[in-house]
């Protein structure tokens, strides 16, 4: 069956350093993938977009890869603040027009 | 003011009892989605739909309906069927055209069953 896989451990992580979250995949061939932020008690928030013909990915201090071959992708948070404390969700979509299918989120804690 | 508005925040329902959830969009997205989430745990598709007047099952839509009669409306009734109804549940809403499914999530409403 398919299966999207984030880590369900927290990541506890000292502020300036470099967060990296993992997304593991079976039996999926997604188009694409998704990155959200979600905070206590609200709705997810879009940060990142990934094609599948796509290596790496930048927004700001954010970097999201994308590897078909070994059905992973990362995304780091680098110069990580307190702020960015938060649990980030990844989504993959076969193609456009489907629906998304969500992992079960890695929460980051970032200590000052 | 654009975006996704769902109400009540909070809403507490007796065993027995259907309650609907309300989620309303200013967007003018063709597609939208009621989600479900658990502690600790990410979220699941209840139902989809993108037209109005038409709408899909998702993973786990047992115990629950919905309707679509208007484009900026998807309000999601939880039945007595539904055995364990207590999560916190998120509507949201894509534009289907563009860039991909993209989803638009509004701020949640917490259902507990007394």
């Amino acid at each position: 069956s398919q299966k999207i896989e984030q880590n369900s451990e927290a990541l506890n992580i000292q502020e300036g350093k470099t967060a990296t979250l993992t997304c593991n995949y079976t039996n999926y061939s997604p188009a694409y993938l998704q990155w959200y932020r979600q905070d206590p008690g609200r709705g997810p928030v879009f940060l990142l977009l990934i094609r599948e013909n796509e290596k790496e990915k930048r927004k700001e201090r954010l970097k999201v890869t994308f590897d078909t071959t070994l059905k992973q992708s990362l995304f780091h948070i680098t110069a990580s603040q307190p702020a960015d404390s938060a649990t980030y969700l990844c989504a993959l979509i076969k193609a456009a027009g489907n629906k998304l299918t969500f992992g079960g989120g890695t929460r980051v804690l970032v200590k000052p | 003011d654009g975006g996704i508005t769902q109400s009540p925040k909070y809403l507490f329902r007796k065993e027995g009892q259907n309650v609907t959830l309300s989620c309303e969009q200013n967007l003018n997205h063709d597609a939208m989605y009621w989600y479900r989430q658990d502690p600790g745990q990410g979220l699941r598709l209840i139902y989809y739909s993108q037209i109005v007047n038409d709408f899909q099952k998702g993973d786990i839509a047992e115990g629950y309906s919905v309707s679509r009669e208007k484009k900026e409306s998807f309000p999601l009734t939880v039945t007595s069927a539904q055995k364990n109804p207590t999560a916190f549940y998120l509507c949201a809403s894509s534009i289907l055209q563009g860039s991909p499914d993209t989803q638009y999530f509004g701020p949640g409403t917490r259902l507990t069953v007394l």
